[in-house]
């Protein structure tokens, strides 16, 4: 239990492109979604909380005009980087709690390697 | 600000030497402290959580611990599929995890 897919794994584009990374949560429903950052050898770091139905929480620092989060139904959310330059090269994560207690596990998705050339 | 700090950076053991990795931590409201497991290329794989001090959990050859500044993450008798990075986070109450950097676990047969 407790599958979180993310969507695609790896990503190879030029600068400039807008890049969708979708996130579904398969066997459960998810009100609150995260999206992290992750760079080589480094902690995840929490870019944004999305709550269905709701705008996204940017954390400080993160542009929310250039890291899009939509979380439009219970099971998926979706982050798209915006005009995608190669510092926004990185690992993104996201994770999915279910509806009941606040205190559950986080689950993560596998992960998106993105690239810009 | 929560803070998470994991010891050591890097473990490289014996098949069968267990040892112990440590999470230090500070955080405003303890709603838990959680161990995953991450493999190269993939997302963290839950493991544990702990909530209060003196608390234990044990999965396979691994056992998690917490008192109120940190936690253990004790490996039994550890295989080479046990190589992996350990992380810690904390969760506090506004229910964001903060993350240590991890502990990058290698096991030679």
């Amino acid at each position: 239990g407790a599958v979180v897919s993310q969507h695609p794994s790896r990503v190879i584009c030029k600068s400039g492109t807008s890049v969708k990374i979708e996130c579904r949560s398969l066997d459960f429903q998810a009100t609150t979604m995260f999206w992290y950052r992750q760079f080589p050898k480094q902690s995840l770091m929490l870019m944004a909380t999305s709550n269905e139905g709701s705008k996204a929480t940017y954390e400080q620092g993160v542009e929310k005009d250039k890291f899009l989060i939509n979380h439009a139904s219970l099971t998926l959310s979706t982050l798209t980087v915006t005009s995608a330059h190669p510092e926004d090269s990185s690992f993104y994560i996201c994770s999915a709690s279910g509806t009941g207690s606040p205190n559950q596990p986080q689950h993560f998705g596998d992960g998106t390697r993105l690239s810009i050339l | 600000e929560d803070q998470v700090t994991q010891s050591p950076e890097a473990l490289r053991l014996q098949e069968g030497e267990s040892s112990s990795l440590n999470c230090s931590y500070t955080v405003s409201g303890l709603r838990g402290l959680f161990w995953y497991r991450q493999d190269p290329g993939k997302g963290p794989e839950f493991l544990f959580t702990l909530y209060s001090a003196g608390e234990e959990k044990e999965k396979e050859r691994l056992k998690a611990t917490l008192t109120k500044k940190e936690s253990f993450l004790h490996i039994t008798a550890p295989k080479p599929e046990d190589s992996a990075t350990y992380l810690c986070a904390v969760r506090s109450n506004d229910y964001k995890l903060s993350f240590g950097a991890g502990t990058t676990v290698t096991v030679r047969a």
